[in-house]
């Protein structure tokens, strides 16, 4: 079965660049989507089709995805970003979350 | 705006069904699939199945195969997700998400407030 891997953590300091991998075969030909979760809410699409970004998202979210892996970057990084995020692709016959990783602003 | 309102919060007995709910608004209903991703406590995100909006075809994860039903009513926008024979591992929340399929991508542009399932004797 299809299986993504995502670091379980990732630190950055305010206004630094936080930079998030996720991991699986041909990745980048899938086209991944990040998501961003808050304790107690919903996730919420940050990235989708590897690197388009839904309106209302801000400009410091980006994505990127090449050969085996899919990228989260988060440029200036504030306290609010502070959460869970999550990859997630789709191989034709199933939806595939990564394990998620925890992004501590400190 | 897009919505996605789910049902109330329920506790169920190990052996029990569940069935959760999931209306939508602002948009039109036929055209998007709507998806069911479950989390239990602490964990990650897990993607349970798949049902169109349009004609009410279904598709599931191989893990709830033969447990889990989903149906809709086009007349409420509603969509519904059933799950048969209940453990304690399948307390979650449960969320629905509208589907989006866009060439080689599928992703979940808007997500139900949750639904808390505990399963407990």
């Amino acid at each position: 079965s299809y299986e993504l891997t995502q670091p379980p953590s990732v630190s950055v300091s305010p206004g630094q660049t936080a930079i998030i991998t996720c991991s699986g075969e041909k990745l980048g030909e899938k086209k991944a989507c990040w998501y961003q979760q808050k304790p107690g809410q919903s996730p919420v699409l940050v990235v989708y089709q590897g690197r388009q970004r839904p309106s209302g998202i801000p400009e410091r979210f980006s994505g990127s995805n090449s050969g085996n892996s899919a990228t989260l970057t988060i440029s200036g990084t504030q306290a609010m970003d502070e959460a869970d995020y999550y990859c997630q692709a789709w191989d034709s016959t199933t939806v595939v979350f990564g394990g998620g990783t925890k992004l501590t602003v400190l | 705006q897009v919505l996605l309102v789910q049902s109330g919060a329920e506790v169920k007995k190990p052996g029990a069904s569940m069935r959760v709910s999931c209306k939508a608004s602002g948009y039109t209903f036929i055209n998007h699939g709507i998806s069911w991703i479950r989390q239990a406590p602490g964990q990650g995100l897990e993607w349970m199945g798949w049902i169109s909006a349009y004609n009410g075809n279904t598709d599931s994860a191989q893990k709830f195969q033969g447990r889990v039903t989903m149906t809709r009513d086009t007349s409420s926008s509603t969509v519904y997700m059933e799950l048969r024979s209940l453990r304690s591992d399948d307390t979650a929340v449960y969320y629905c998400g509208r589907d989006r399929v866009e060439k080689s991508s599928r992703y979940f542009d808007y997500w139900g407030q949750g639904t808390l399932v505990t399963v407990s004797s």
